[in-house]
This record gives C-alpha cells, sequence and structure tokens, in this order.
C-alpha cells in the first residue's frame, strides 16, 4: 500500500521569499502525484498533478512540482510568495486497486503554511 | 457547471440521531468518493463508488453506509451518530483517462456529534 509523508507541519515564510513544501511518498510502482491547496473554511482545490512524461509540473497559481524517482519526492515549489498563499497544503499518491477499478487515493497530514506581510 | 456540491454545510447532532449527508456532481464522472478530515491527519477515505449501483469500503467505513442509485448523486448515512464522528466530510468525484484519474472536491460538510 502506498503512503505520503508531509515533514513540515508548518511552515513560515515572508511575503515575496521562496518556498518549498516537501512531500515524500512509498510506492512500489511508478505513482500517480497530486497538490492540493485547502484554504481555511473551503475545500480541497487542485494545485498540479504528475502522471508520466515531464517531471517539472507546472499548475495553477505559479506553483510548480518537481517528481524525483530516486528521492521518491514530489515537492511543490513557488518563487515567490503572496499573502494569498496562506492555507493548508496536501500532497497525495493515487494508484490502481488490484482490480483496476479506481483509484486508492492517500492523502499527507498536509502542511500550514503562514505568510508574514 | 457548479462541479460538486454538498449539503448541508454545517450540522450539530446529538449521540444516536441519524442524517445523511449529500454530495451532487454534475460532470458525469463515474468515480464517487466519501473522505474525513481530522485535524493533523489529512483525509480517510471512507467509502467509494466507481458507477451506479457500485459501492465498496475504504479505510473508516464503520458507522456509516453509502448507495449511489444515480452517476449523480452519492449520499452519506450516519446511522447512529457517535462523538468520533465529528469531522469534516468531503465528497469528490473523478474520472479516468488512460488509467490516469484526478479527484475533484466538494466544499466539505462540517459536522458535529455532542
Amino acid at each position: 500500500a502506498q503512503s505520503v509523508t508531509q515533514p513540515d507541519i508548518h511552515i513560515t515564510v515572508s511575503e515575496g521569499a521562496s518556498l518549498e513544501l516537501r512531500c515524500n511518498y512509498s510506492y512500489g510502482a511508478t505513482p500517480y502525484l497530486f497538490w492540493y491547496v485547502q484554504s481555511p473554511g473551503q475545500g480541497l482545490q487542485l494545485l498540479l498533478k504528475y502522471f508520466s512524461g515531464d517531471t517539472l509540473v507546472q499548475g495553477i497559481k505559479g506553483f510548480e512540482a518537481e517528481f524525483k524517482r530516486s528521492q521518491s519526492s514530489f515537492n511543490l515549489r513557488k518563487p515567490s510568495v503572496h499573502w494569498s498563499d496562506a492555507a493548508e497544503y496536501f500532497c497525495a499518491v493515487g494508484a490502481l486497486n488490484r482490480d483496476n477499478y479506481g483509484q486508492n487515493f492517500v492523502f499527507g497530514p498536509g502542511t500550514r503554511l503562514s505568510v508574514l506581510p | 457547471n457548479a462541479g460538486v456540491t454538498q449539503t448541508p454545510k454545517f450540522r450539530i447532532l446529538k449521540i444516536g440521531q441519524s442524517m445523511t449527508l449529500q454530495c451532487t456532481q454534475d460532470m458525469n464522472h463515474n468515480y464517487m468518493y466519501w473522505y474525513r478530515q481530522d485535524p493533523g491527519m489529512g483525509l480517510k477515505l471512507i467509502y467509494y463508488s466507481v458507477g451506479a449501483g457500485i459501492t465498496d469500503k475504504g479505510e473508516v467505513p464503520n458507522g456509516y453506509n453509502v448507495s449511489r442509485s444515480t452517476t449523480e448523486d452519492f449520499p452519506l448515512r450516519l446511522e447512529l451518530a457517535a462523538p468520533s464522528q465529528t469531522s469534516v466530510y468531503f465528497c469528490a468525484s473523478s474520472y479516468r483517462h488512460r488509467r490516469q484519474e484526478t479527484q475533484y472536491f466538494g466544499p466539505g460538510t462540517r459536522l458535529l456529534v455532542l
């Protein structure tokens, strides 16, 4: 079964600074990888996803993530953080069920991002 | 498209009461999911469905039931509410394209059991 860890529970950065949120996964085959963002009181919004191909994936709101198979990582980055980026960020791994019906989606515990003015 | 909608947004239940959380999607997705989110725990899968008439248990199904009579609707039923079911519940739907699948989430239902 797959698993996801997000080592940082809470990160604080200054507005305009760069950001990197870490995500490590455990899965025996090539995973499908996702980053979601959740603003307070809201649902989860998909930022970006990786299925195959180019390991550097561009998403919405200026985010990108890089899949590194050797490190089992899918870290999320943004070169310049805006105050509106303050939210909870979830990394997720998807893998086909054994019967090929649907996927098992496993979510990490989340990283809360605070942005200082 | 409205996407995935959930009702109610917030509900308080007494122990032992029952309720149904509604979830509807208008994207004609075959796959639908129910998750619960507890603080610091990420999302845990309760039940999922791969199409009308087909449902299966996820990681934490105890105390819940689901049905899927139509493609659009995937209600979650709590029969005997317990304080341990206090959580935020998210419904999601997805489609598959060449074995690739992306989930889209509703806004959530916050449930408090007292």
